[in-house]
């Protein structure tokens, strides 16, 4: 079976562009996550997602954040503008209610913001 | 709030060495606990669980016991290979909490010939 899928892998930009990050959680995986992971914070919980609504986005850190899960197999994380200090991995995971709450991680996409 | 924190590390052994990360927490009900392992370049993955206290859990040699007394769910290895080096995170879902995970931050282990 496919596990979470991410794309892209790597992303360099520069300050003040568009990005967006996107996710394919497993099938039949009823939450999503989206982590960020620095040395100086390490894993920071961004949002989540239940039956595609957005549950809790407390950890979203600002305004220029915003994400997305228009259906069941399909999620962004949008950040506009982008800045130096975005600069991180980013993870997305997914998880079942049956499965007692094991998160599969993606690979992450490794944002660089110049 | 509920945290959980972790041994700073990098912890460096020797091949075979015994090893130990230690964990506690705080938790305003009854958790579940958890550890994760990044190997480079890689996502975290399930390593091991418990549900309820004087649990253990075990996978791949590893085992961590749920000390409810001691709020500590450490993680131990008798012998640890080099393909063992890796960050280790120590986590906790409450009861009722959704699926929200509360992470560490992370020990790194790094084990040489």
């Amino acid at each position: 079976d496919a596990g979470v899928i991410q794309s892209p892998r790597h992303e360099v930009t520069e300050m003040g562009q568009e990005v967006t990050l996107r996710c394919k959680p497993i099938s039949g995986h009823d939450y999503l996550f989206w982590y960020r992971q620095t040395m100086m914070r390490g894993l920071e919980l961004l949002i989540y997602f239940n039956n595609n609504v957005p549950i809790d986005d407390s950890g979203m850190p600002e305004d220029r954040f915003s994400a997305k899960m228009p259906n069941a197999s399909f999620s962004t994380l949008k950040i506009q503008p982008s800045e130096p200090r975005d600069s991180a991995v980013y993870f997305c995971a997914s998880s079942s209610e049956r499965l007692w709450r094991e998160l599969f991680f993606g690979e992450g996409s490794r944002l660089t913001v110049l | 709030g509920d945290s959980v924190t972790q041994m700073e590390g990098p912890v460096t052994l020797s091949e075979e060495a015994f090893l130990t990360i230690n964990c506690t927490y705080t938790a305003t009900g009854y958790p579940s606990l958890f550890w994760y392992v990044q190997y480079p370049g890689e996502g975290l993955q399930l390593l091991l669980k418990a549900t309820k206290a004087d649990d253990k859990g075990s996978n791949k040699g590893f085992e961590a016991t749920y000390r409810k007394e001691t709020t500590s769910f450490h993680l131990e290895k008798g012998s640890v290979q080099v393909s063992d080096s890796a960050v280790y995170f120590c986590a906790l879902i409450l009861t009722g909490g959704g699926n929200k995970l509360t992470f560490g931050t992370g020990t790194q282990l790094k084990v040489e010939l």
